[in-house]
């Protein structure tokens, strides 16, 4: 039971560059998040997704975009990076109902640098 | 609207002597308060979460948290420190999980163990 998977690890992009992050949970659970984390300012969302098929805006998604067409995939797109989205970029998951619901489950991260 | 004003940006203590991590909190609800702890280049891990069964929440690792509605805190607490807990701790408060079950972290305190 991987849990939540998030590829790639690293990647640095030039400015004006695309990128898809992929994240991918085998926990079969409904929610799903995106978050960036920058030193000193905790973690903020990005995007989430609850449900297949439905993404929402979270408190900072400019400059991004989400796709969710599978239920255990969440993608997070930029479509022209700019140095300002060097960031740690992390995906999480969570159970609609259950013990756990409310529990948000995280991946590794993924560190991006754009030059 | 939620928020969590963690009160430490850095904590440092010696092995063996107590932890104390201090967070308040507003919410216009009843909140769900968690604490997540993050190791250097990992991921985010639950140390415990409070969702009002009791006031006393008890996690792993010998970490525990009070809920004090009348001060708005839920302080995290540990009796003796390991070198292992040297971390980033994060206060986070949920949203509603009919709401999408956003969490809004607090900035972050590092906590520091001597030996």
């Amino acid at each position: 039971n991987a849990g939540v998977t998030q590829t790639p690890k690293f990647r640095v992009l030039k400015t004006g560059q695309s990128m898809t992050l992929l994240c991918a949970q085998d926990m079969n659970h409904e929610y799903m998040y995106w978050y960036r984390q920058d030193p000193g300012m905790g973690l903020r969302l990005i995007h989430y997704s609850v449900g297949e098929g439905t993404t929402a805006k979270g408190e900072v998604p400019d400059g991004y975009n989400v796709s969710r067409l599978k239920k255990q995939n969440f993608l997070l797109g930029l479509e022209s990076a700019a140095p300002s989205q060097t960031s740690v970029y992390f995906c999480a998951s969570s159970p609609l109902a259950g013990l756990a619901k409310n529990i948000q489950y995280f991946g590794a991260g993924t560190r991006l640098s754009v030059l | 609207a939620q928020s969590v004003t963690q009160l430490d940006s850095h904590v440092s203590v010696s092995e063996g002597t107590p932890v104390l991590l201090r967070c308040n909190y507003s919410s216009s609800y009843s909140p769900s308060l968690f604490w997540y702890v993050q190791h250097p280049n990992k991921g985010l891990q639950l140390l415990l979460k409070y969702t009002s069964a009791a006031t006393l929440v008890k996690g792993i690792n010998g970490f525990e948290a009070e809920f004090k509605k009348s001060e708005t805190s839920f302080h995290l607490t540990k009796p003796s420190a390991h070198m292992s807990d040297a971390a980033e701790y994060f206060c986070v408060v949920s949203a509603p999980y009919n709401q999408g079950g956003k969490l809004i972290f607090g900035q972050g305190t590092e906590l520091s163990v001597k030996p």
